[in-house]
């Protein structure tokens, strides 16, 4: 079974361009998550799809955005790119239901660096 | 490849209490963090603590502490005084530590903590 799969692997962007980073869940998955992890942090939330709507949204923003698609695979848009953008975007998927019983798997993420 | 460990699916606790959470890790770096997240019906990964390998003391955020015992790779979450608000999904997590970048956080599969009045 193909894992969460995720392109680029690293992307490259100067300050005041857009970014556009893809997102594949396990087959079978409903609901998609975008994290940023900055150097030496842990997680911070992006975003939650399910269902092809948008569930939950972290305290980013609004120029970072997304969408899901009915393949539930996922987009992650970032306007007008900062310094401070840069970092690891990671996606990851997980069946909808009892949150307790469904973990979120997670891709090997996007690298993007901004010059 | 490091893994992570939680032996617990589920516990209760009752409120005001304290309870442990266990995890335990397998990897051959020296230098890394490990992070306990909490995730609650949100599905919000939320940091509740995070620890550097380098440190000997162990981190502490007012009810959340850790006891890291690096020799024995082992890194549970401590929570005194649970609230209902405690109840959710807790992560323990494992990140090497890349100098100049950041890297892919491993988690466990985790502990689903109900807190009870």
């Amino acid at each position: 079974e193909a894992g969460v799969t995720q392109s680029p692997t690293h992307l490259i962007k100067t300050r005041g361009q857009q970014a556009t980073l893809r997102c594949s869940p396990i087959s079978g998955h409903t609901s998609v998550y975008w994290y940023q992890q900055a150097l030496g942090l842990g997680l911070q939330f992006l975003l939650w799809y399910d269902e092809g709507e948008e569930r939950n949204r972290g305290n980013f923003p609004p120029r970072f955005s997304g969408r899901q698609f009915p393949n539930y695979s996922s987009e992650l848009n970032v306007n007008a790119l900062e310094l401070e953008d840069s970092a690891l975007y990671l996606c990851a998927s997980s069946l909808e239901g009892d949150y307790s019983n469904q973990p979120q798997h997670f891709g090997d993420g996007t690298r993007l660096s901004i010059l | 490849a490091q893994t992570v460990t939680q032996s617990q699916p589920e516990m209760s606790v009752q409120e005001a209490e304290t309870v442990t959470l266990s995890c335990t890790y397998d990897t051959s770096e020296n230098n890394y963090y490990l992070f306990w997240y909490k995730q609650p019906p949100s599905r919000q990964m939320i940091l509740v603590i995070r620890q550097e390998a380098y440190k000997q003391q162990n981190a502490t955020e007012n009810r959340f502490s850790v006891n890291f015992q690096k020799a024995a790779k082992s890194f549970s979450l401590k929570i005194s005084d649970s609230q209902l608000g405690d109840t959710a999904m807790y992560f323990c997590a494992f990140m090497k530590l890349n100098t100049g970048t950041a890297s892919k956080l491993t988690f466990g599969t985790g502990t689903r903590l109900q807190v009870t009045l």
